[in-house]
């Protein structure tokens, strides 16, 4: 069975670290291009970041752009969220997701997690 | 950023009724277009890629169309499980962007 699932999640205090992770298993993991996706309360969603599957290319949305790194681990099969700087803006359920081809570009999103809720507040 | 817009953002049916999402792209997309039902507390799923291209395992009675800035999810029949909260999103142009959502509700 194709399966994500996230941890990593919590209560953090602004200016905060926090990394998240996200293991997938049931495919060949280094074949998918991954994001990340969040939704904070009430609200709608938002793309965060994603990567390649070799690891090769990045990509940001400007609101984490400095701030946020995605990495993965192919031979771990597993995806990481590096959040610095956190801000109470920042506080959503973040969800990873499997693009349905190994590159960024072109490819929808297939597969998601059940997602890990962030809290940034003092 | 390619701006996606839904209508409505939430409207009232009953079971058995046809309804119809619209989503409109502030630029082109081709058929960059993927909508996703959402149910409180649960991860977004794929219902439709390519504009119009079923996801495996989802019933028939849903269907997408359009191509460019003008796109439609149509549900032919509702059932009691589809009501939830849909969303389009773009793939064609980074970032992704997704339509702010239309909640479906009981009649």
């Amino acid at each position: 069975e194709v399966q994500l699932v996230e941890s990593g999640g919590g209560l953090v205090q602004p200016g905060g670290s926090l990394r998240l992770s996200c293991a997938a298993s049931g495919f060949t993991f280094s074949s998918y291009a991954m994001s990340w996706v969040r939704q904070a309360p009430g609200k709608g969603l938002e793309w965060v970041s994603a990567i390649s599957g070799s690891g090769g290319s990045t990509y940001y949305a400007d609101s984490v752009k400095g701030r946020f790194t995605i990495s993965r681990d192919n031979s771990k099969n597993t995806l990481y969220l590096q959040m610095n700087s956190l801000r109470a803006e920042d506080t959503a359920v973040y969800y990873c997701a499997r693009k349905a081809g190994d590159t960024y570009y072109y490819y929808y999103m297939d597969v998601w997690g059940k997602g890990t809720t962030v809290t940034v507040s003092s | 950023a390619i701006r996606m817009t839904q209508s409505p953002s939430s409207f009232s049916a009953s079971t058995g009724d046809r309804v119809t999402i619209t989503c409109r792209a502030s630029q082109g997309i081709s058929s960059y277009l993927a909508w996703y039902q959402q149910k409180p507390g649960k991860a977004p799923k794929l219902l439709i890629y390519a504009a119009s291209t079923l996801q495996s395992g989802v019933p028939s009675r849903f269907s997408g169309s359009g191509s460019g800035t003008d796109f439609t999810l149509t549900i032919s029949c509702l059932q009691s499980e589809d009501f939830a909260t849909y969303y389009c999103q773009q793939y064609y142009s980074p970032p992704e962007t997704f339509g702010q959502g239309t909640k479906l509700e009981i009649k």
